[in-house]
């Protein structure tokens, strides 16, 4: 069964304090890996989008990284506006919709 | 703001009964997606429509239906509304159907 999971559940860091996220996936025909961020009470924002392994992509203090089995997103000197649920999500290679990781919900401490 | 809209952003409503949820994709998006959101179970794919055709159905209830317009707005209808129900519920868009997603604000439905 096609399964996407998330770690940590939950996060905190002090401003400054650098760290990682992790998404593993076990999917069939991989067609493309998502991370999003989402607010409390908002809809999920797109950050990025990873077709193949050794894709990499950055954004501000945001980077996203692929490989066979997993992807992480690295977040550098993160910042209290930082806080947010961090979401992967995989499309597979049949069918048209999207599986969604559980979430990492992430805290930056001032 | 994503460019994508839904209304309400809010309903009450009680079991039994039948609510109807509007969506407005970005400009120029032909495929528009709806999801469920609950606190215990994440954010849940329900089902998908291109260019006013469905495309792709994940975990909707038969109690569930939706369409897309010509004028490329989408509605889901939900009936027979059960506590369980209760949920925010997101409307996404992207140009292609392999592309990534613009969620909307979503409707928070209450089931009371």
């Amino acid at each position: 069964e096609d399964q996407v999971t998330q770690s940590p559940e939950a996060l905190r860091l002090q401003e400054g304090e650098s760290s990682s996220l992790n998404c593993s996936y076990t999917v069939s025909g991989l067609r493309g890996l998502f991370w999003y961020r989402q607010d409390p009470g908002k809809g999920p924002e797109f950050l990025f989008t990873l077709y193949s392994a050794g894709e990499e992509k950055e954004k501000e203090r945001l980077k996203a990284t692929l490989t066979k089995k997993e992807s992480f997103l690295h977040i550098t000197a993160p910042k209290p506006e930082d806080s947010a649920t961090y979401l992967c999500a995989v499309r597979r290679n049949y069918g048209q919709n999207f599986v969604f990781g559980p979430g990492t919900r992430l805290s930056v401490l001032p | 703001d994503s460019g994508v809209t839904q209304t309400p952003k809010h309903l009450i409503t009680a079991t039994g009964q039948r609510v109807t949820l509007r969506c407005s994709p970005r400009s120029g998006d032909l495929s528009v997606y709806w999801y469920q959101q609950s606190l215990d179970q994440g954010l849940q794919f329900l089902i998908q429509y291109y260019n006013g055709e469905e495309r792709a159905k994940g975990n909707i209830l038969e109690r569930f239906s939706a369409q897309q317009f010509p004028d490329l707005h989408s509605e889901l209808n939900l009936s027979s509304l059960e506590l369980g129900d209760s949920a925010l519920y997101f409307c996404a868009s992207s140009v292609v159907e392999q592309g990534e997603q613009y969620f909307g604000p979503g409707t928070r439905l209450t089931v009371t």
